[in-house]
């Protein structure tokens, strides 16, 4: 979905590096998440957020932090990235609880 | 906590083969159903979703799913899959309390043999 970008699509870095994935989308929705995909264990929540003001941890926080830098821009951080968080990385918007999510594209992310 | 199982992890049908696959959640509460499908290499896109009314929801491309509240389960099911209904399917659900956190299954890979 174009309206859902991420960036980049694929990054290899190394274990200790800072890391930042961006998101960013154009249809207007204050509620964005993020989400990590494992072959065999689906899509975890990482954080999200409702709005500007309002960031919360999902399943899995440790290890991540985000940055709701405006409406349109949610940003997952590693702070010091390990192998076991290589996975593939997807952004996702919605308007409200009775709507689906609008997935971005993913971001695939090995860390060595 | 909320949680959903997808008890199916890899299917393998012929095509023109009917297909099941299983969700089940564990939450008290009101909760909102989504089942997403992911084609080879792209994101998620949602097939159908149930949020009140007819328990027996239609969505795209022929799926249905059927809400069973007193078994807390939303299964999915085609009656006739076609080769190009391989991908990787996965139950959600969204919990109306006050966290409405979409919890995903951990998926079921179809794989249709023409």
């Amino acid at each position: 979905d174009a309206d859902v970008t991420q960036t980049p699509r694929n990054r290899i870095t190394k274990t200790g590096k800072r890391i930042m994935l961006e998101c960013s989308q154009t249809k207007g929705h204050d509620r964005m998440y993020w989400y990590r995909q494992d072959p065999g264990l689906g899509l975890r929540l990482i954080y999200y957020s409702f709005d500007v003001k309002d960031i919360n941890k999902g399943e899995i926080s440790d290890g991540y932090s985000v940055s709701r830098q405006a409406q349109a821009k949610f940003s997952l951080s590693l702070e010091s990235a390990i192998p076991n968080q290589t996975a593939l990385y997807f952004c996702a918007t919605r308007r409200d609880i009775n709507s689906p999510l609008h997935f971005g594209n993913g971001t695939r992310l090995t860390v060595t | 906590a909320q949680s959903v199982s997808q008890h199916n992890h890899h299917v393998i049908l012929s095509e023109a083969a009917s297909l099941e696959l299983g969700c089940n959640y564990s939450y008290g509460g009101t909760v909102n159903l989504f089942w997403y499908v992911q084609y080879p290499g792209q994101h998620l896109q949602l097939l159908l979703k149930y949020f009140s009314g007819d328990p027996l929801v239609k969505g795209i491309k022929g799926f249905e799913a059927e809400f069973i509240k007193s078994k807390f389960s939303f299964n999915l099911r085609k009656p006739s899959v076609q080769w190009s209904d391989t991908a990787e399917y996965f139950c959600a659900v969204n919990a109306m309390d006050s966290s409405y956190k979409l919890i995903f299954g951990s998926g079921t890979r179809l794989l249709v043999r023409p």
